[in-house]
């Protein structure tokens, strides 16, 4: 089945510095992938749609330039929480949809649990 | 603007017994996907189950069904004979079938126990 990597799998940071995050679809390309954050006890709430060569697509109040997404190949996108701070901890989700399948469902990543000290 | 609303924060099922999570949904588009994902404590989003708008037929995946109601927008999820490793979040999803258009917009979730 299809399957996707997200990593690391779990990170922790000091105030101030950058993290990124890794989403790689492993046995199919990707021309989109999308960017979930999820709080404790709390639902998927997408952050941003990241395109295959081209800027990703951000949802209303999530900040361009704190969240920074690259989708430079078919197979891989990258989130990167710039200057991350206390209130940046949170579970990030990537998921993939297959290139050329527009009926077929996302596949998750399975997560990073980020926490900034 | 598309909604999903999960109107049960928690539910509970005896071991072997059926148990049915609600999920209504709002939008203005006649041709779209709904989806139930399960999330066990891993974290990992699972697929359940997922209905096109356009077939009227219900879909199901062994023990897991679903009652699709077009005109009331409404998505249930029914598992039965439930297992111990059905415990998770049930999160219903939305997705438009509008091309360019492929996010999912989540319900809140339902946490499912089940009881021994």
């Amino acid at each position: 089945g299809a399957v996707v990597s997200q990593h690391p799998s779990w990170v922790i940071c000091k105030s101030g510095t950058s993290v990124k995050i890794e989403c790689r679809s492993l046995d199919f390309q990707a021309t989109t992938m999308f960017w979930y954050r999820q709080f404790p006890k709390q639902s998927l709430m997408l952050m941003a749609t990241s395109n295959e060569g081209s800027k990703a697509t951000y949802e209303q109040g999530v900040e361009k330039d704190k969240f920074l997404i690259n989708h430079a190949s078919l197979t891989l996108s990258t989130l990167t929480v710039t200057s991350a701070h206390p209130e940046d901890s949170s579970f990030y989700i990537c998921s993939a949809r297959p290139a050329g399948q527009i009926n077929q469902p996302q596949h998750f990543g399975d997560g990073t649990r980020l926490s900034i000290l | 603007a598309q909604t999903v609303t999960q109107s049960q924060p928690e539910m509970s099922v005896q071991e072997a017994e059926t148990v049915t999570l609600s999920c209504t949904y709002d939008t203005s588009e006649s041709d779209y996907y709904l989806f139930w994902y399960k999330q066990p404590p891993s974290r990992q989003m699972i697929l359940v189950i997922r209905q096109e708008a356009y077939k009227q037929q219900n879909a199901t995946e062994n023990r897991f069904s679903v009652n699709f109601q077009k005109a009331a927008k409404s998505f249930s999820l029914k598992i039965s004979d439930s297992q111990l490793g059905d415990a998770a979040m049930y999160f219903c999803a939305y997705r438009s079938h509008t091309s360019g258009t492929y996010k999912y917009i989540f319900g809140t979730g339902t946490r499912l126990k089940v009881l021994a």
